[in-house]
């Protein structure tokens, strides 16, 4: 596709319920991310893919949150047992892999899921 | 582990006048890429400027430019000729040039409001 697609671009779900976040990258590029945003915050690494494999879920912050790619395509993020600390938008990214031209130094955003515990 | 700082929770200027946002970082390592990014309140986040870390000459992209300080680990960007339309929160991201450690490392991000 053209861009990073994400969806739903909002979700309201109530405590205790799973969620998935979908997202869809730039066509062709092996590279993806996935960053949480509290409101009015900086940006959290979660967890990044190369292909289908995850070198670094690092940024996970417990496990309740689970990532995967298929067809080194589109990737979904789930939330088990969502608490009302989860609720942010959620980013997702993609890159070709990294390399020495100016277009493979750069990640590319989609516009985000707003989820919202209640 | 990289850290990227931005001091400054808030700016303002003037339509027409340029404003310089700050940040600053810390690495070990030698090459690596340098990023401001604009996030207006859609939540999109732009790509408004890169820097690659063994280029010397400062990136400039029409209205914006940076000074990079490779030894004092600064990478300051500045806006000429504001515009309504910079109004949004800008970030400052580092990418390692290791493969294995491709991700963004983004500071806390600096809310830039224009008046008119």
């Amino acid at each position: 596709g053209a861009g990073v697609s994400q969806s739903p671009s909002n979700k309201v779900t109530e405590k205790g319920k799973d969620v998935e976040l979908r997202c869809d990258p730039i066509s062709g590029h092996t590279a993806l991310y996935w960053y949480r945003q509290r409101l009015g915050q900086g940006l959290e690494f979660l967890i990044y893919f190369q292909g289908n494999s995850a070198p670094d879920k690092s940024g996970l912050p417990s496990d309740r949150f689970s990532a995967e790619r298929t067809g080194e395509s589109v990737s979904t993020l789930t939330i088990q047992r969502t608490q009302q600390e989860d609720s942010a938008v959620y980013l997702c990214a993609s890159s070709l892999r990294l390399g020495i031209g100016q277009n493979e130094n750069t990640i590319y955003f989609g516009e985000g899921s707003w989820l919202t515990v209640v | 582990a990289q850290t990227v700082t931005q001091s400054q929770p808030e700016m303002s200027v003037q339509e027409a006048e340029t404003v310089t946002l700050s940040c600053t970082y810390d690495t070990s390592e030698s090459d690596y890429y340098l990023f401001w990014y604009k996030q207006p309140p859609s939540r999109q986040m732009i790509l408004v400027i890169r820097q690659e870390a063994y280029k010397q000459q400062n990136a400039t992209e029409n209205r914006f430019s940076v000074n990079f300080q490779k030894a004092a680990k600064s990478f300051s960007l500045k806006i000429s000729d504001s515009q309504l339309g910079d109004a949004a929160m800008y970030f400052c991201a580092y990418r390692s040039a290791r493969r294995a450690n491709s991700k963004l490392t983004f500071g806390k991000g600096i809310t830039l409001s224009v008046r008119p």
